[in-house]
């Protein structure tokens, strides 16, 4: 089974809610990952976690916090966003963080953000 | 950072028609990616080939690592196969994948 799953699906939130992305993959992967993609670009990696703890933060506001607690969750944590925010966000996981050796990513469906 | 140049742009095929998409790459890689985004968002894994040849049905893809280019063949194509074509590399220091360009492809009929 190569599935990630996200929730919710749409999010639609004001600039002073507190909201939070869930992400969830059963593959035993021990990395895993928050793209920020915007219309018509390619995703851009925010954040990836090793093994549980938060190896890579690409210079992401603070208003975005990422969160695992556990090897098959991941949660992103939303707080006094921009409308600029809005944009479909993506968790993908992996096997092998860190290593030249097979590591392919796998992506859930994502979570499509409007913030008004 | 790396950079990765993905060609053509835009393209429009007729269904049953051949195509094949580029990637270039500006430095070494461990690991490569092709992905298919569909309409929904939702980006479906085709290849994982850091180098050599691989096929699946009516997709194949090459990768030269050496001279830092990848090629997704797709033959036959059909309306289902529209949508926007990303390769995507892993300089492998972090497992931090750094998508292409993109290339969106619309088949009709």
């Amino acid at each position: 089974d190569t599935e990630v799953t996200q929730t919710p699906k749409h999010l639609v939130m004001g600039m002073t809610n507190k909201k939070s992305l869930k992400c969830e993959q059963h593959m035993g992967h021990r990395a895993m990952y928050w793209y920020k993609q915007k219309a018509k670009k390619p995703p851009e990696l925010m954040f990836v976690y090793s093994y549980e703890k938060l190896s890579i933060n690409e210079s992401v506001p603070s208003r975005f916090s990422p969160e695992c607690p556990n090897s098959s969750l991941l949660n992103l944590h939303l707080h006094a966003l921009q409308p600029e925010d809005s944009a479909l966000y993506l968790c993908a996981s992996s096997q092998d963080p860190g290593t030249s050796t097979y590591n392919e990513q796998f992506f859930g469906p994502g979570t499509r953000l409007t913030v008004l | 950072g790396i950079q990765v140049e993905q060609s053509p742009p835009d393209l429009i095929l007729q269904e049953g028609a051949n195509s094949t998409l580029r990637c270039n790459f500006s430095d070494s890689v461990n690991n490569l990616q092709w992905f298919h985004q569909n309409p929904w968002g939702q980006l479906i894994n085709l290849f994982y080939i850091p180098s050599g040849t691989k096929q699946n049905g009516r997709l194949s893809a090459t990768t030269v690592a050496t001279e830092r280019y990848s090629l997704l063949y797709i033959s036959s194509s059909q309306t289902t196969d529209s949508g926007v074509y990303f390769c995507a590399v892993d300089t492998g220091t972090a497992s931090k994948l750094t998508f292409g360009t993109g290339t969106r492809l619309q088949v009709t009929l």
